[in-house]
C-alpha cells in the first residue's frame, strides 16, 4: 500500500513534554500538508510544505509548533512543551501537481494526548 | 475561498440511494467541487470531483447544476459501511488550504 503514512498513531504525553509526529507522504508526492481535528469538528489547516520548503504555515499557532519535510525522510511536525489544549488529531496529506487540481490524499492520523 | 453549507446530519435504511447537497453560492469561475468522506478514527478520503455537469465514479455520482451554486454526491445503493461524515469544499486549482466544515452526517440503518 503506497498510501500516505502517519506514525505514531497514537502519543500520549504530559503537558511540558515534546511530541514529533511523522508523516510519509504517497510515493511521487512532493507537498504536504498538516491538519488539525478536535472531536466533532471539521479539519483545520496548518501548513504547507515542500521539500526543504515551508510554503505556508499561516495555520500554525506562533509558538511551540513547527515543522519541515527535509530533502530525505519524512515531514515532521513538532511541537514543544505540550499543553492540554494540544491534545487532537493531526492528519497529514500528500499530493503531487497535476494539473488543474491538487488532490490531497490523507493518512490516518495522529492521535495525541496530553495528560 | 467560497464557503459551502450543508445538512448536519441524515438518515438512510441499507439499499437506498442517499443525496447530500452543498451549498456554495459564492463560488468562482476557477474553483473545483470536491468530496470526502471520513470514518470515525481515520483520515479523509477523497471520494469524487467535479467542475459541472456530472461525474461519475464506481463509488458515486456527483451533479453540478449550470449555476454551479449547488452540488449534489449521490451514493448508490448505500450500506450500513457508508456510515460517515461526509464533507465538501470548494477551491481553485491553486487552492491548498482545504477549508472542512462540519460535514454532513451520515448514519445508515439496517
Amino acid at each position: 500500500n503506497a498510501g500516505v503514512m502517519q506514525n505514531p498513531r497514537h502519543l500520549v504525553r504530559r503537558r511540558g513534554q515534546e511530541a514529533r509526529l511523522r508523516c510519509s507522504p504517497m510515493k511521487g508526492h512532493s507537498h504536504v500538508y498538516w491538519y488539525r481535528q478536535l472531536p466533532e469538528e471539521g479539519l483545520k489547516f496548518m501548513v504547507y510544505l515542500q521539500k526543504e520548503n515551508i510554503i505556508d504555515e499561516s495555520g500554525m499557532p506562533k509558538e511551540r509548533f513547527s515543522a519541515e519535510f527535509p530533502k530525505e525522510g519524512p515531514s515532521i511536525l513538532r511541537i514543544q512543551q505540550v499543553v492540554r489544549g494540544d491534545s487532537a488529531a493531526y492528519f497529514c496529506a500528500s499530493s503531487h501537481p497535476d494539473g488543474n487540481q491538487e488532490t490531497q490524499y490523507f493518512g490516518p492520523g495522529t492521535r495525541l494526548l496530553v495528560l | 475561498l467560497a464557503k459551502t453549507t450543508q445538512p448536519i446530519s441524515m438518515d438512510s435504511y441499507e439499499g437506498q440511494e442517499v443525496n447530500i447537497t452543498c451549498s456554495h453560492n459564492n463560488i468562482a469561475t476557477n474553483d473545483y467541487i470536491t468530496w470526502y468522506q471520513q470514518f470515525p478514527s481515520q483520515g479523509p478520503r477523497f471520494i469524487i470531483q467535479g467542475y459541472k455537469t456530472k461525474v461519475t465514479n464506481e463509488v458515486a455520482s456527483l451533479f453540478i447544476p449550470a449555476d454551479r451554486k449547488s452540488s449534489t454526491l449521490s451514493l448508490p445503493r448505500v450500506s450500513l459501511s457508508d456510515t460517515a461524515v461526509y464533507y465538501c469544499l470548494v477551491g481553485d486549482s491553486g487552492t491548498y488550504k482545504y477549508i472542512f466544515g462540519t460535514g454532513t452526517r451520515l448514519k445508515v440503518l439496517a
